[in-house]
C-alpha cells in the first residue's frame, strides 16, 4: 500500500502567519488523487482539498493545494484561529486509500 | 444538505460482530456517490476499512477484507458495516462518509467503539 508520511509533526506558527505543510508518498499513484483535511479537537475530518489542489465547497481561497507524483503539499496563507488543528493528507490513486499520520498546527 | 448519522453498539466484547449503521439524510443515496466507512484509533490513524457505491459494487481494504461487510439500503437511505471476530485492535471512532471519488467531502460525527472482556 502506498504509505504517506507527513511532515513536519508538529508546526508552531502565529495566527496570520503561513503555513506549509508536506505530504511524501512511498510510491506514486494516479495522477493527482490527493486531498487534505483539517480535523479540530472532538470533530471529524473535513475536507479542503481534492484532486491535490481543488478546494472543496466553502473553504476559503487562503487554502490551497499543490503538488504532483509523490510530494504534496498544502499551504495556509494566513493561519486564522480555527486553524490550529491536526491536517491529514489522503491518496485515493491506489487502492487501499491511505492517510498520513497527520501534521498538528499549535499556536506559538 | 447531507447529514450522516452513525449508530451502534460502542462496547464489544473479543470474537463479537461488530454491526453499525449509518443513515444518510438530505441526499439519496441511489443518486450515486460512494458511501465508505473510515476508522480512527491512536495507534492506527486514520485507516479506510471500506466503500460502497449505490449499485452495490464495494471495495475494501485488503487488511480488514476477510472480516468486512458493508451493504446499502436504498429503501431505508442508509448502509453498514459489519465486521467479524473483533478484537482490542478493533477499538476505535468509526465515521461513515460520502465520497465523489473516495475524497470523503461529508462524515458523520463518529462513534466510538471499544472491545474489550
Amino acid at each position: 500500500e502506498v504509505v504517506l508520511t507527513q511532515s513536519p509533526g508538529t508546526l508552531s506558527l502565529s495566527p496570520g502567519e503561513r503555513a506549509t505543510l508536506s505530504c511524501r508518498a512511498s510510491q506514486s499513484f494516479h495522477s493527482r488523487s490527493v486531498a487534505w483535511y483539517r480535523q479540530k479537537p472532538g470533530q471529524a475530518p473535513r475536507l479542503l482539498i481534492y484532486a491535490a489542489s481543488n478546494r472543496a465547497t466553502g473553504i476559503p481561497d487562503r487554502f490551497s493545494g499543490s503538488g504532483s507524483g509523490t510530494d504534496f503539499t498544502l499551504t495556509i496563507s494566513r493561519l486564522e484561529p480555527e486553524d490550529f488543528a491536526v491536517y491529514f493528507c489522503q491518496q485515493y490513486g491506489r487502492s487501499p486509500w491511505t492517510f498520513g499520520q497527520g501534521t498538528k498546527v499549535e499556536i506559538k | 444538505q447531507v447529514h450522516l448519522q452513525e449508530s451502534g453498539p460502542g462496547l464489544l466484547k473479543p470474537s463479537e460482530t461488530l454491526s453499525l449503521t449509518c443513515a444518510v439524510s438530505g441526499y439519496s443515496i441511489s443518486r450515486g456517490y460512494y458511501w465508505g466507512w473510515i476508522r480512527q484509533s491512536p495507534g492506527k490513524g486514520l485507516e479506510w476499512i471500506g466503500s460502497i457505491h449505490e449499485s452495490g459494487d464495494t471495495e475494501y481494504n485488503p487488511s480488514l477484507k476477510s472480516r468486512v461487510i458493508i451493504s446499502v439500503d436504498t429503501s431505508k437511505n442508509q448502509f453498514s458495516l459489519t465486521v467479524k471476530s473483533v478484537t482490542a485492535a478493533d477499538t476505535a471512532v468509526y465515521y461513515c462518509a460520502r465520497a465523489e471519488v473516495a475524497d470523503f467531502d461529508s462524515w458523520g460525527q463518529g462513534t466510538l467503539v471499544t472491545v474489550s472482556s
